[in-house]
């Protein structure tokens, strides 16, 4: 199984709302991370996950809130967004490999309207 | 992290090798050279990465330069499934989770 499993898959949700993107990957992989990515721009780094704790937050408002249960599975929980934060939302997860350097596979990704 | 450089946009013929071109000029010793691609409306897919040496897998190959300055991804018989914007990246190899930041890629478009 190399799959990083996204849902849901499309999302609408108002402004006053409280919803949750989840993403689930049973490969193993220690490293979780989610990734906000605009039309026709490059998915950008939102937080990283190491061992389950969160190791790099990019300044993300706190309006988003990323959580990780167990090693499998990764959330990213949303209240009060705005509608600039309508976009495409990735997950991915990485391993190490032993020739060095690293794979990351991504989700087909969550897209999030807020009206 | 050292800063890449890319053409935004290329064509190709279907059934030509595809020759994707990326500067990495600030490159340091232990940092590698990824490529992932981006179909549209789906995630990213890695596609390969290297250090020194050349590397070849499935999906393509990868020439890097022996100042490791710049690179080239080479697509052999690319195919309309092919198109989509291509990503490179450099990034250092360290263990537990890593960085992958993405810049504004190459737009490929594989015509028939």
């Amino acid at each position: 199984d190399t799959e990083v499993t996204q849902t849901p898959k499309h999302l609408v949700m108002g402004m006053t709302n409280k919803k949750s993107l989840k993403c689930e990957q049973h490969m193993g992989h220690r490293a979780m991370y989610w990734y906000k990515q605009k039309a026709k721009k490059p998915p950008e780094l939102m937080f990283v996950y190491s061992y389950e704790k969160l190791s790099i937050n990019e300044s993300v408002p706190s309006r988003f809130s990323p959580e990780c249960p167990n090693s499998s599975l990764l959330n990213l929980h949303l209240h009060a967004l705005q509608p600039e934060d309508s976009a495409l939302y990735l997950c991915a997860s990485s391993q190490f490999k032993p020739t060095g350097g690293y794979e990351a596979f991504f989700g087909q990704g969550t897209r999030l309207t807020v009206v | 992290d050292a800063k890449t450089t890319q053409p935004t946009s290329m064509d190709c013929a279907e059934g030509r090798a595809a020759n994707l071109p990326c500067n990495h000029s600030t490159i340091s010793g232990n940092e590698y050279v990824y490529w992932y691609r981006q179909i549209h409306s789906q995630g990213p897919q890695y596609i390969i990465h290297g250090l020194k040496n050349n590397e070849t897998n499935e999906m393509a190959s990868l020439i890097i330069t022996e100042d490791r300055k710049s690179s080239t991804l080479i697509l052999p018989h690319a195919t309309l499934r092919d198109t989509a914007v291509y990503y490179c990246i450099v990034r250092t190899a360290l263990q537990g989770a890593q960085k992958l930041v993405f810049g504004q890629g190459t737009r490929l478009t594989i015509n028939p």
